[in-house]
């Protein structure tokens, strides 16, 4: 149980355009998503919070604007590239937390999505 | 300011050696503390938790860690690694800004196994 997909798990893309990034909870509601970047060989940096049905909380220093999270459900969030730049290149990783788990804080973790932007 | 600290970048070790990945976090209470492992190109699974109780804790893959507060660390264990465990290793603690609280990654060690 507790299963996070992503999609695409690839996916590259020309300055400029914008890209979707999806984020699916499969056997457990999510109240709350999570989106993290991840730099080669850094660790995971969180971007921002989303709970279902209102606005994702943004860390300091990223752009509301370029990353858009929508949590319409309590199965999916996604998060959207705005303009992408080769900057924006790097690693997505979206974690969620179980609203029926007794665990506290325990997030599960969706295998990521490797952003190329060229 | 509250934060977690991973000392080593990166450590080899031969398999079927013992192993200690090390985590140190500065936080005023007792925290929540995970271990995470990430393959290459591949999302995190957690090792193991800890929450309250048995400082000593059980994990998959063989794997343990010890919760002692003395020392503010969290160390992770595995008496005989196997050359699959190569692989990055995090250490995790939610942290508390106040209005929210937040899973908080140190920088990870990379775990090389020769053989």
């Amino acid at each position: 149980g507790a299963v996070v997909s992503q999609h695409p798990s690839r996916v590259i893309c020309k300055s400029g355009t914008s890209v979707k990034i999806e984020c699916r909870s499969l056997d457990f509601q999510a109240t709350t998503m999570f989106w993290y970047r991840q730099f080669p060989k850094q660790s995971l940096m969180l971007m921002a919070t989303s709970n279902e049905g209102s606005k994702a909380t943004y860390e300091q220093g990223v752009e509301k604007d370029k990353f858009l999270i929508n949590h319409a459900s309590l199965t999916l969030s996604t998060l959207t590239v705005t303009s992408a730049h080769p900057e924006d290149s790097s690693f997505y990783i979206c974690s969620a937390r179980d609203r029926a788990s007794g665990a506290p804080y325990e997030q599960y973790f969706g295998p990521g999505t490797r952003l190329t932007v060229t | 300011a509250q934060s977690v600290t991973q000392p080593d970048i990166h450590i080899t070790v031969s398999e079927g050696a013992s192993l200690e990945l090390r985590c140190n976090y500065s936080y005023g209470a007792t925290p929540y503390l995970f271990w995470y492992v990430q393959s290459p190109g591949q999302g995190l699974q957690l090792l193991l938790k800890y929450f309250s109780g048995d400082t000593l804790v059980q994990g998959i893959k063989g794997f343990e860690a010890e919760f002692k507060r003395s020392q503010s660390s969290f160390n992770l264990r595995k008496p005989s690694v196997h050359w699959s465990d190569a692989a990055e290793y995090f250490c995790a603690v939610v942290l508390y800004t106040g209005t929210a609280s937040k899973l908080t990654f140190g920088t990870g060690t990379r775990l090389q196994v020769t053989l």
